[in-house]
């Protein structure tokens, strides 16, 4: 089992506030790293894959970066909106793997 | 494409009773995964597959069984069910190689009471 944290926890933001959570994971034989956005009662969609040290990724108002060398990940979503309320959790495959190991996520709630 | 398709979509099963979750993908993945959803503790995962008749356990594979007689369906087996099995069950499906994303199915809530 490969330790993948998140944070926060929780995070509650108001209508057009900027934010960003982190996700860190192990620097050794890394081989990808997924972002995926949970909505309530649905099933978890994926956001982006990245691979390369360094990656920078953008769908829309939401962005990721990559650090393989220490080990972590920002997920940045500019100018929050209600329908971004969701959990964002990303999970991290080894090389020397084949499932993803999830983080437990970061739950976003955005209010009007 | 359907996508990931699961089965059933809601079941409520007695102490000891015995059921089989259905999985199925149309895109011709070689990997499928096997989740519980835990509140607060976010997808663990029970069992995988990188291809037709070859499985291996995930991290809580106890209680469960699995089998992949073929590329498109991994069905999860629950014998003798507990109520530690009430869950949120979640089947997934990705291509071989680096860049590819997972794909979930829609989910099934099992009940043990």
């Amino acid at each position: 089992i490969l330790n993948v944290e998140q944070s926060p926890q929780s995070l509650h933001v108001q209508e057009g506030d900027s934010t960003n959570f982190t996700c860190s994971f192990p620097s050794s034989n890394f081989y990808a790293l997924h972002w995926y956005r949970w909505e309530t009662a649905k099933s978890p969609e994926a956001l982006f894959v990245m691979t390369l040290n360094g990656d920078e990724k953008k769908k829309g108002r939401i962005s990721a970066t990559l650090n393989t060398k220490e080990g972590y990940s920002y997920l940045y979503i500019k100018g929050s909106q209600p329908e971004d309320s969701a959990t964002y959790l990303c999970a991290y495959i080894s090389n020397s793997g084949y499932a993803l190991n999830f983080g437990k996520g970061t739950s976003l709630l955005v209010t009007p | 494409n359907a996508g990931v398709t699961q089965t059933p979509k809601f079941r409520i099963l007695k102490i000891g009773q015995s059921m089989t979750l259905q999985c199925t993908q149309d895109m011709n993945h070689n990997y499928m995964y096997w989740y519980r959803q835990d509140p607060g503790m976010g997808l663990k995962l029970i069992y995988y597959s990188v291809g037709a008749g070859i499985t291996d356990k995930g991290e809580v594979p106890n209680g469960y069984n699995v089998s992949r007689s073929t590329t498109e369906d991994f069905p999860l087996r629950l014998e003798l069910a507990a109520p530690s099995q009430t869950s949120v069950y979640f089947c997934a499906s990705k291509p071989r190689g680096q860049g590819y994303e997972q794909y979930f199915g829609p989910g099934t809530r099992l009940t043990v009471t």
